[in-house]
């Protein structure tokens, strides 16, 4: 099946610094999303890209859809305390029935230190 | 983004015992509704898709029989743990889209908890 390499695991910044965080596939996939989850929370979606080479903003929040559709990278400008969370990356191939469901990274723990 | 509520948000349990936990999607009817689990420090893993009106698709290694899910209306799933044991204990969210192709929305998740 398909899988998600997610990277890093676990970041410790300083409040101010920049962020970013990548994943990588095994295989294609036609969407890719990236999602914020904090403790007993369910993820909240941040950026969906939906075309190879597409780079996306929301906020200070800017992803990439890879060109071999096979990566996508998630970076964060100017981080904040409450940036604090778990970041995952998912992905879609879209072919139809059961094949729209989400392949989810392992997620990124980010810390920011005041 | 749209608004999803999960009931209850938390529940104990003894083992053997059922507990039913409710998806709803309050902003759109949603054709497709999705459960996963997480488990600590982990992904969200899928357990099954559930379509309205029609019988859930489960994922490899999950037990339909022990996961019973009821998509009766466009607006409602519900996930049953039936003869539930402590390692059912986990994060369960749902998620629900407008089709199967649209973007997920997810629940604020119920935290099961099996003594």
């Amino acid at each position: 099946g398909q899988q998600l390499n997610q990277s890093p695991q676990s970041m410790f910044i300083q409040e101010g610094e920049d962020v970013s965080m990548n994943c990588t596939s095994s295989s294609i996939f036609n969407t890719w999303l990236w999602y914020k989850q904090e403790p007993g929370e369910g993820p909240v979606l941040l950026i969906a890209l939906y075309k190879a080479g597409e780079l996306t903003s929301n906020g200070r929040l800017t992803a990439q859809f890879g060109i071999t559709r096979k990566d996508s990278f998630l970076n964060i400008s100017a981080s904040i305390p409450s940036d604090v969370g778990i970041y995952f990356c998912a992905g879609r191939t879209d072919s139809g029935g059961s094949n729209y469901k989400l392949t989810f990274g392992k997620g990124t723990l980010l810390t920011v230190n005041p | 983004g749209a608004v999803v509520s999960q009931h209850p948000s938390r529940v104990i349990c003894k083992s053997g015992t059922s507990v039913k936990i409710e998806c709803r999607s309050l902003d759109f009817q949603a054709t497709t509704m999705f459960w996963y689990r997480q488990f600590p420090k982990q992904s969200l893993m899928l357990m099954a898709t559930s379509n309205e009106g029609s019988k859930a698709t489960y994922e490899q290694g999950v037990e339909k029989d022990k996961f019973l899910i009821n998509h009766a209306s466009l607006t409602l799933s519900t996930l049953t743990v039936t003869s539930a044991h402590p390692e059912d204990s986990s994060f369960y969210i749902c998620s629900t889209a407008q089709g199967a192709g649209e973007t997920q929305y997810f629940g604020p998740g119920t935290r099961l908890l099996v003594l």
